[in-house]
């Protein structure tokens, strides 16, 4: 168990719909990322947040935003959805909002999947 | 954008032969992590290397880090069931905008 939990663990929609995912990182983490696995497919860098404010942005869509929250939960919201947004998404929590100071603890993902 | 490559994509061997994935980046890495992501699991980190040329080694795991900060390797000595995953690199960038960018992975395979 790594500490991180994310809710829902499966989520099916249709086309057009909007969903959230929530993630709470582990006790005493201020940095918070979001990847996309697809099938087949390596982690794609999203966003990440430390301590409430956006610091690094990947290849994250129009579509998606995300923001953590004085509790420092975090949610990622995904509208306008597409046949393609299906994928797992993983949501990661570090102490240190640097890359190279250390691992990233994930959490066991949220499955999307969009008919 | 900064890519991290990573070869093979697949790998599958009998139960007691080594393994070797590569991970290759085109610009100097400020350090490489490596995670292990079983079946219908989430990634679980593994470790991290910083020093040029660094090795680190867990059991029958053995990291290296390249001189030029621009590749790494992760080798296993007899594979057993257990090994069975995907594995992970993910290089740190250096200056500007920090990131972790993963390469693919390569999906390891264990007959026994």
């Amino acid at each position: 168990d790594s500490g991180v939990t994310q809710t829902p663990k499966h989520l099916i929609t249709a086309t057009g719909q909007r969903v959230t995912l929530r993630c709470s990182p582990r006790s005493g983490d201020l940095s918070v990322y979001w990847y996309q696995q697809s099938l087949d497919q390596g982690l794609q860098f999203l966003i990440q947040y430390y301590n409430g404010e956006e610091r690094a942005k990947g290849n994250i869509l129009e579509r998606f935003s995300a923001q953590q929250f004085p509790d420092l939960h975090s949610e990622l919201n995904l509208s306008s959805l597409e046949l393609g947004d299906s994928a797992l998404y993983f949501c990661a929590s570090s102490v240190d909002p640097r890359w190279n100071t250390g691992e990233l603890f994930f959490g066991e993902g949220s499955r999307l999947t969009v008919l | 954008g900064q890519q991290v490559m990573q070869i093979p994509q697949y790998q599958h061997v009998q139960e007691g032969e080594d393994f070797t994935t590569y991970c290759n980046s085109s610009t100097t890495l400020s350090n490489i992590q490596w995670y292990k992501q079983r079946p219908g699991g989430h990634p679980v980190f593994l470790i991290q290397l910083v020093k040029s040329g660094e090795v680190k080694k867990q059991k029958r795991l053995t990291f290296q880090f390249g001189e030029a900060k621009k590749n790494s390797s992760l080798h296993i000595t007899a594979t057993q069931t257990t090994d069975v995953g995907t594995y992970f690199c993910a290089g740190g960038t250096q200056g500007g905008s920090e990131k972790l960018v993963f390469g693919k992975g390569t999906k390891l395979t264990v007959n026994p």
